[in-house]
């Protein structure tokens, strides 16, 4: 157990629809990062908070939006949602990520299936 | 720019036998390497990491790597392979100028044969 929680665990939905993903990272992180990981793309990095601010983005939907909240747990809001947006999301949580070489902890995952 | 390649899609050993599972990097700076694991249905686990300290890395469950410059690589091994080895490895960069984002390699999966 990684100390990082994500619910929903699965998310069925249809197309045009919108859904919000929730992940609460381990006791003392400031970062938290979200992953997509899909047959055809793999794992690719999405988007980083580091206490609160927006540190990084990667190859991030406009349709996507995420935001860290003061008690540091995170959101990802999807929205618009298409076929291909199915996946499994995964959030990480670090101490750092102003810079640094810091271990990333992943959470189980929250799998999307869009119908 | 930072990129990783798993130069094996599958990899299938017997259990006992070692295993090898192949990783080239690209990047600008001086990065991080590091090797997850990824069982069925569950989330990412670290094995290990290189942060430019000893070049021989020993990870978790008896795996470790190997960094060198000189070839860009970061192959994983483990000497005897375990049936609860069988799973989805993934080798990952990251710099520090990309904000300590990740880049994962395309996977490997490695099944154990009794």
């Amino acid at each position: 157990d990684s100390g990082v929680t994500q619910t929903p665990k699965h998310l069925i939905t249809a197309t045009g629809q919108r859904v919000t993903l929730r992940c609460s990272p381990r006791s003392g992180d400031l970062s938290v990062y979200w992953y997509q990981q899909s047959l055809d793309q793999g794992l690719q990095f999405l988007i980083q908070y580091y206490n609160g601010e927006e540190r990084a983005k990667g190859n991030i939907l406009e349709r996507f939006s995420a935001q860290q909240f003061p008690d540091l747990h995170s959101e990802l809001n999807l929205s618009s949602l298409e076929l291909g947006d199915s996946a499994l999301y995964f959030c990480a949580s670090s101490v750092g990520g102003a810079g640094g070489f810091y271990e990333q902890y992943f959470g189980p995952g929250t799998r999307l299936t869009v119908t | 720019a930072q990129s990783v390649t798993q130069l094996d899609s599958h990899v299938s050993v017997s259990e006992g036998t070692p295993v090898l599972l192949r990783c080239n990097y690209s990047s600008s700076y001086s990065p991080s390497l590091f090797w997850y694991v990824q069982h069925p249905n569950k989330g990412l686990q670290l094995l290990l990491k290189y942060t430019s300290a000893a070049t021989l890395v020993k990870g978790i469950n008896g795996f470790e790597a190997e960094f060198k410059k000189s070839e860009t690589s970061f192959h994983l091994t483990k000497p005897s392979a375990h049936m609860s080895d069988a799973a989805e490895y993934f080798c990952v960069v990251s710099e520090r100028a990309a904000g300590n984002k990740l880049t994962f390699g395309g996977g490997t999966r490695v099944l154990v044969k009794p």
